[in-house]
């Protein structure tokens, strides 16, 4: 069965510093994965996909995500936080089937203080 | 470019009562569907997907049902609403996939639905 796992519930990080948001997945065949952002009562905003090619994949606002197929992780990373980045994450894996489908993670809320 | 609504944004109702939230997709043809319920701001639950008008998948046994009457319109309704119904109710549009196109999900603004 394919599946997606954020082990953090909530990330901290000071305004400047480096980020990661992790994600790891499991899957029968290529893996699809997704990154999305969900600010308070909104819908989910797409940052980044990766499909194949480059293991270092770029999206917007600023935001990447490496994809380890050893580790089968696809962590979610921004070099430097703002304080506007706080928000939930999602991580999302595309299933085999050709409905479109895909599995989220539970979500990890990152905070940046000031 | 394309553009999904969803209405009302937000919705308060009796348990018992009936319930219809109404989501569009515009500037795309035969898009895929998706209905999700995203509880105390955390998972995403998918409920509903579909492919095609008429054509209905659902993905957890409950009291609600969805519908596509025509192509760029998806209907998610219940006869009769639980408390364990609220929630926020996120719809979602894909380009057709097939093949070798893995594309993202876009998703709409969202109906926040509280039942009393």
């Amino acid at each position: 069965a394919q599946s997606v796992a954020q082990p953090e519930d909530q990330v901290n990080v000071a305004e400047g510093n480096p980020l990661t948001v992790k994600c790891t997945y499991s899957v029968s065949g290529n893996p699809y994965l997704f990154w999305y952002v969900q600010y308070p009562n909104r819908g989910l905003q797409f940052l980044l996909k990766y499909i194949t090619g480059d293991n270092l994949v770029k999206g917007s606002y600023g935001f990447e995500a490496e994809f380890n197929k050893s580790q089968t992780s696809f962590h979610l990373k921004k070099p430097s936080a703002l304080v506007s980045d706080s928000a939930l994450y999602f991580c999302a894996v595309r299933t085999s089937s050709n409905t479109g489908k895909l599995i989220f993670g539970q979500g990890t809320t990152l905070q940046v203080k000031p | 470019s394309q553009t999904i609504h969803q209405w009302p944004a937000t919705l308060v109702q009796p348990v018992g009562s009936p319930l219809s939230l109404e989501c569009t997709v515009e500037g795309t043809s035969n898009p895929n569907l998706y209905w999700y319920r995203q509880a105390a701001g955390r998972g995403l639950q998918l409920l509903f997907y579909s492919v095609g008008i008429g054509q209905i998948s659902s993905e957890v046994p409950q009291n609600l049902s969805a519908s596509r009457p025509q192509d760029r319109q998806f209907i998610l309704s219940s006869k009769k609403l639980l408390l364990s119904d609220s929630g926020f109710y996120l719809c979602a549009w894909s380009p057709l996939a097939g093949g070798t196109t893995y594309n993202e999900q876009f998703f709409g603004p969202g109906t926040r639905l509280t039942v009393l």
